[in-house]
Order: C-alpha cells, then sequence, then structure tokens
C-alpha cells in the first residue's frame, strides 16, 4: 500500500499563471477528494469524485477551478489565472465504498504559494 | 450540515490519558460521528468513527453520549506522537462524499 500520493509537493508561481496539481489515490478506491487547507482552519472541501464522474463541487469554487478524474485514477486540479488568495495547501483524499468503512486517506498534499 | 464544537487546544502529560470533547447538537440520526488528526506538515489521518455505540480500536476510544449530542474521544496513553490537532466531524449515512471540518482541538504533550 503506497497510499495516496500528491505532486508537486510545494508550487509557487506568479499571479495569473496557471498551475495544475495531480494525485494518485490507493489504488482499489474510487472515491476521491479535493480539499483546500490555509493556515490556522481546518480542510474545505472542493470536490469528490466516484469512479471517473464528479458528482459534486463547492458552491464556494471558484469557475477558474477545474477538476477531473477521466479514467477513474489519478485525478487532476488546475487553477487558473491564480490569485494571492489560492496560497493555501491543497489536499486530496480517497476513499472506497466497497469495503464498508468510512475512512478517508489522506494524501500529503500540494502547497501552493502565489506571489 | 450540522456542526460540532471543540475546544480550540488542550494540554496532556506523557503517559496519561486524554480526553477530547465534542459537541454536536444538532446531529441527525443518520449522521456519523468521525475523529480525524493532523500532525504538524502533514495530511489528516483517519482516527475512529462511530454511530450509536462506543468504539475501540488500535488508536483511540469513541464515547458517544446517548442521546449523540456530544462525544469524546479517549486516547488512553499519551506520547509525544499524538500532538496534533484532532477534529471531530459529522457526515451523513450513505453520503460518504465530503467532510466538514472545524477548526479543531489542538493538543499539547508534555513530556
Amino acid at each position: 500500500d503506497t497510499g495516496v500520493s500528491q505532486n508537486p509537493r510545494h508550487k509557487i508561481t506568479k499571479r495569473g499563471q496557471n498551475v495544475t496539481f495531480r494525485c494518485d489515490p490507493i489504488s482499489e478506491h474510487n472515491r476521491l477528494y479535493w480539499y483546500r487547507q490555509t493556515l490556522g482552519q481546518g480542510p474545505e472541501f472542493l470536490t469528490y469524485f466516484q469512479n471517473e464522474a464528479q458528482l459534486e463541487k463547492s458552491r464556494l469554487l471558484s469557475d477558474r477551478f477545474s477538476a477531473e478524474r477521466p479514467k477513474g485514477s489519478f485525478s487532476t486540479l488546475e487553477i487558473q489565472r491564480t490569485e494571492q488568495g489560492d496560497s493555501a495547501m491543497y489536499l486530496c483524499a480517497s476513499s472506497s465504498t466497497g469495503t464498508g468503512r468510512n475512512e478517508q486517506f489522506f494524501g500529503p498534499g500540494t502547497r501552493l504559494t502565489v506571489l | 450540515d450540522a456542526k460540532t464544537t471543540q475546544p480550540n487546544s488542550m494540554e496532556s502529560n506523557e503517559e496519561e490519558p486524554v480526553h477530547l470533547p465534542c459537541n454536536h447538537s444538532t446531529i441527525s440520526g443518520t449522521d456519523y460521528i468521525h475523529w480525524y488528526r493532523q500532525l504538524p506538515s502533514q495530511g489528516p489521518e483517519y482516527v475512529i468513527h462511530g454511530l450509536t455505540s462506543n468504539v475501540n480500536n488500535r488508536m483511540a476510544s469513541l464515547a458517544i453520549a446517548e442521546d449523540r449530542k456530544s462525544s469524546t474521544l479517549i486516547l488512553h496513553r499519551a506520547t509525544l506522537r499524538d500532538a496534533a490537532v484532532y477534529y471531530c466531524i459529522l457526515s451523513r449515512a450513505g453520503n460518504n462524499r465530503k467532510l466538514i471540518w472545524g477548526l479543531g482541538t489542538s493538543l499539547a504533550v508534555n513530556p
């Protein structure tokens, strides 16, 4: 079990640039989640996939954010025209409906800094 | 979504038990109670979850009040590695999707 991996671990970009993050979930997990966390706060839900279908997206999520999970395995999160307020830790988590267990397994996160 | 209330911070001594409280007075009958923790500079980690009955696992115990409006996470013997932010979260049964996180309790463990 290699766990959930995220790349890159750190990203520094200039305001207005586009960035893309990747998440590789645990291989047998069919559910994948993206969260955003700012300093001193709990994670904030962004979006959720079951297999390749994006089933829920936070109303707080700007249309500059888009996520895909094309083959139901890895997922990408893209932020277009980044703003300084996008600076945060972006967390990916996965879980399985098959085991009947409820826990989500989190990756180490990608820390984004927008200058 | 039902919300939870936790103390901002708590302190414990190594090798002693720790009781982390959580209030969730607006919980509905189908809401599960989850606990996660987040060590510094790491992603969150699942600790335990339950619905109505008390639960035990290798990491901790979860005591759920009879009216389910509060719960307590119990670490039986705190170690320095247990220093983390502990989050109490509700999620609806059959809807294992987003977790709505609060601010959590920052636990300090003194040697």
